[in-house]
């Protein structure tokens, strides 16, 4: 059974801070790993999506790393606003093959002004 | 283009009332899904849509019913609502291509089960 785990739970830097969220997954059978973002009392917002044949993906500020190999993703997020508060969740395929998504329990970040 | 709605926003139940949540996409997926996101558990997927005409159980699907109405719209039936389906629910769509398969997510009904 998939299984995926984000460290840390919870994170707090101050504004204009360069940090890395981690995701480990435990099948590595995947065809791809996504990052979203949730605010609070709202829904989920795709951030990025990496197939597995790529071994990075870049949106603005966010780069996303996967390494299928050792089961592990990082979501790198470059000079931190405070508006970059939320929480971030990780996603991978239950299984090889599968529609269905098994998620990580999240980081929750805060960025200090 | 709207994405992925969700109606209600809100709902407030009695044990053994029963409701529909309703959901629709405008991006021309073939796959749906329906899931709950409870504290400390994370998100957990309760039925899912593979394309129009299917319908498969996901994690949780003790206590709920789904329909595939058409390829827009999916939803959600509580036959009896239990305290214990008190949560937070939330649509999804993708594109049925596995290698691509990224999940847009509607904005969530709040339900809360007396």
């Amino acid at each position: 059974k998939q299984e995926v785990t984000q460290i840390p739970a919870a994170l707090s830097v101050p504004e204009g801070e360069n940090l890395v969220l981690n995701c480990s997954f435990t099948d590595s059978a995947i065809y791809n790993l996504q990052w979203f973002r949730q605010d609070p009392g709202k829904g989920l917002t795709s951030l990025l999506l990496i197939q597995s044949s790529q071994r990075e993906q870049t949106s603005g500020r966010l780069n996303a790393s996967l390494d299928k190999s050792s089961g592990r993703s990082t979501l790198y997020i470059a000079a931190s606003q405070p508006g970059d508060s939320a929480t971030y969740l990780c996603a991978v395929p239950s299984g090889a093959g599968s529609y269905q998504l098994t998620f990580g329990k999240g980081t929750k970040l805060s960025v200090i002004p | 283009n709207a994405g992925v709605t969700q109606t209600p926003k809100f709902q407030v139940l009695k044990t053994g009332q029963s409701m529909t949540l309703q959901c629709a996409q405008d991006m021309n997926h073939n796959s749906m899904y329906w899931y709950r996101q409870d504290p400390g558990m994370g998100l957990r997927l309760i039925y899912y849509s593979a394309s129009e005409g299917t319908t498969d159980k996901g994690e949780v699907p003790n206590g709920y019913n789904v329909s595939r109405l058409n390829k827009r719209e999916f939803s959600l039936r509580l036959e009896s609502a239990a305290p214990s389906q008190t949560s937070v629910y939330f649509c999804a769509s993708s594109s049925t291509d596995r290698v691509f398969n990224e999940q847009f997510f509607g904005p969530g009904t709040r339900l809360t089960v007396l």
